[in-house]
């Protein structure tokens, strides 16, 4: 079956500039989940979606950062005025419940750039 | 403040050795652990778990152990094959959260 999908798989843009990365998660997964993960870094977690529920914002890194997802399906993270700082590869995972338990499955990443 | 450390950035061993990756956590809280397997280009894929009531799990070539008392679990791969040369990952949650926290990875290379 499907695995996670994002896209674009390369996006790059300027300074100030707006982006938006999608995510196309596995179907029927519940839970979906955005991290990224800078150059020497680990994966840095964003946001969580799970279900109907509100989300888990807490890892948004500035209010430049927003994510929504449409129909409890796909997902789309959305960065404004983007910054160098920002650079990094994003990824998203879903997984089948709300439990922490439950293995992330993960798309191939977003690798963004701003010059 | 990172939680879950690698310390070791990368790591190189001959084929047919034993491959020994190891990953230290601060959080008390967390419970259940993961190992991820990333390649280039790919996003990480699950390699094998264990929980707090455990302080060994086998699958295969891989074995992760885990001293709760230390805070500390390693990854063992035996034997170590080239298809192994990847960046590992080790990651943590809680019960009562919604997040994985992960390390900066180690990058594994498997000599021929």
């Amino acid at each position: 079956g499907a695995g996670v999908s994002q896209s674009p798989s390369n996006k790059v843009t300027e300074k100030g500039k707006d982006v938006e990365l999608r995510c196309d998660p596995i179907s029927g997964h519940t839970a979906l989940y955005w991290y990224r993960q800078s150059l020497g870094q680990g994966l840095e977690f964003l946001i969580y979606f799970q279900g109907n529920s509100a989300p888990d914002k807490s890892g948004l890194p500035s209010d430049r950062f927003s994510a929504e997802r449409t129909g409890g399906s796909v997902s789309t993270l959305t960065i404004q005025r983007t910054q160098q700082e920002d650079s990094a590869v994003y990824l998203c995972a879903s997984s089948p419940g709300a439990l922490s338990y439950n293995e992330q499955f993960f798309g191939p990443g977003t690798r963004l750039t701003v010059l | 403040d990172q939680q879950v450390k690698q310390n070791s950035p990368s790591l190189s061993v001959q084929e047919g050795r034993i491959s020994i990756l190891n990953c230290d956590y601060t959080n008390s809280m967390f419970d259940y652990f993961l190992w991820y397997k990333k390649y280039p280009a790919e996003g990480p894929t699950f390699l094998i778990s264990i929980s707090s009531i455990k302080d060994k799990n086998e699958d295969g070539r891989f074995t992760v152990f885990l001293n709760k008392s230390a805070k500390h679990l390693s990854l063992h791969i035996v034997p170590s094959q080239p298809g192994d040369s990847a960046v590992y990952f080790c990651a943590a949650s809680a019960r009562t959260g919604n997040q994985f926290y992960f390390g900066t990875g180690t990058s594994l290379t498997v000599i021929p």
